[in-house]
């Protein structure tokens, strides 16, 4: 069964400071992978998404994130980051029958603070 | 604009009752889930459906029931052999296809009283 590891419960950043969110995941076929950003009380807000080819991909906010088969990893960075950062990070995993998409299968997530 | 309308926001239930969260789309997605949110365990899927008329079991359905008679919507019902209702809800929706990612509503919080 698939599943997403994500090591970090909580991560405090001093604003203007270099982000890195793990994740890792595991999934017996190709995976298709994304990063979702949540603020308190809201819906998920989707950052970015591999399927295939780069293996570095561009998204949303300044946000960039990178696939590396060989560590079962999709980890999120951002260079610098700003006090609107803070929220909660999630990154999932699709599942897919040959009808089509069966969900996602999300990690707990990350709590991500930000001090002056 | 296109989006995802869940409500109402806030929902109270008391126990031994049924109660049903909306979840409607004009984004015309052909696809549409059902996520069960609690504090540190991140997201868990209740049901989705893929098409009008059909619905799969998620991985925590139990206690739980769906329809999916319009393309448009995709109703909850929280029935009352959950015995741990309190929760946020997520809907989200997605074209057809494998490289369609879930848009997702602002969420309902359901709680006992």
């Amino acid at each position: 069964a698939q599943s997403v590891t994500q090591p970090d419960i909580h991560i405090t950043v001093s604003e203007g400071a270099s982000l890195e969110l793990r994740c890792n995941y595991s999934y017996g076929a190709t995976p298709y992978l994304f990063w979702y950003v949540q603020s308190p009380g809201q819906g998920l807000q989707l950052l970015l998404k591999y399927f295939s080819g780069d293996t570095l991909v561009q998204g949303i906010k300044g946000f960039e994130a990178e696939f590396k088969r060989s560590q079962s990893s999709f980890n999120l960075r951002k260079p610098s980051v700003h006090w609107s950062d803070a929220a909660e990070y999630f990154c999932a995993v699709a599942m897919y029958s040959g009808g089509g998409a069966d969900g996602l299968t999300f990690g707990k997530g990350t709590h991500l603070i930000i001090q002056p | 604009d296109g989006g995802i309308t869940q409500s109402p926001k806030y929902l109270f239930r008391k126990e031994g009752q049924n109660v049903t969260l909306s979840c409607e789309q004009n984004l015309n997605h052909d696809a549409m889930y059902w996520y069960r949110q609690d504090p540190g365990q991140g997201l868990r899927l209740i049901y989705y459906s893929q098409i009008v008329n059909d619905f799969q079991k998620g991985d925590i359905a139990e206690g739980y029931s769906v329809s999916r008679e319009k393309k448009e919507s995709f109703p909850l019902t929280v029935t009352s052999a959950q015995k741990n209702p309190t929760a946020f809800y997520l809907c989200a929706s997605s074209m057809a296809g494998e490289m369609s990612p879930q848009h997702f509503g602002d969420g309902t919080r359901l709680s006992i009283l």
